[in-house]
């Protein structure tokens, strides 16, 4: 099986500007978790989607936000950036909710640099 | 609240010598706990989950309930095992993995 895949891998935008994140999940799974990853704070969970539905969430404002679709495909978009954005964006699949109660399969990332 | 502290931000040991990876954790109830590994350019990925008692390229891990611990052991640390170790908590109020920051075990030949 093909695994997650991120697009797109390297993103650079400025400061106010808004951002789209694609993640495609390993098929046949469902759920699909989002994370930010920063050298000060480490891995935070963002949000979860299972079936196009946002089942948990983290503690982000909330210019961050996300859908996903029919297909499992989840995107996440990030509304007036701000320079501490600046992260690598994981976005990890699951066959079960509840990010596969921690069983989860993560993608390559996207490395986003606010400006 | 939910925490995860490995305190050890890198950790160098010689090939074939013991290693230990810390963890601690903070939760109330009955948490599930999973060590995720890191290797160079490649993704995070799962290493392994206190619920099956398993041993996967010779590491394993225990729950210590007394002391809110889940450190991660090899009896002869490998070259191959350098990487990024994050131990994680599944559960609170998020409902989804609580990583730690992370340990780097450098096993130097």
């Amino acid at each position: 099986k093909a695994g997650v895949t991120q697009t797109p891998r390297y993103l650079i935008k400025t400061r106010g500007q808004q951002v789209t994140l694609s993640c495609s999940p390993i098929s046949g799974h469902r759920s699909v978790s989002w994370y930010q990853q920063t050298p000060g704070q480490g891995l935070q969970f963002l949000f979860e989607y299972f079936s196009e539905t946002q089942r948990n969430k983290g503690n982000f404002p909330g210019r961050f936000s996300g859908r996903q679709f029919s297909n499992s495909r989840s995107e996440m978009n990030v509304s007036t950036l701000e320079l501490g954005d600046s992260a690598l964006y994981l976005c990890a699949s699951s066959l079960r909710p509840s990010g596969g109660r921690g069983e989860q399969f993560f993608g390559p990332g996207t490395r986003l640099t606010v400006l | 609240a939910q925490r995860v502290t490995q305190p050890e931000k890198l950790l160098s040991v010689f090939k074939g010598a013991p290693v230990e990876l810390k963890c601690n954790y903070s939760y109330s109830g009955s948490p599930e706990l999973f060590w995720y590994v890191q290797y160079s350019r490649q993704r995070l990925q799962l290493l392994l989950r206190h619920i099956s008692r398993e041993s996967i390229k010779g590491f394993t891990a225990d729950l210590n309930k007394g002391e809110t611990s889940f450190h991660l052991k090899k009896p002869f640390a490998q070259e191959e095992d350098s990487a990024m170790y994050y131990c994680a908590i599944y559960g609170g109020s998020q409902g989804n993995l609580i990583f730690g920051k992370g340990t780097k075990l450098s096993v130097k030949p």
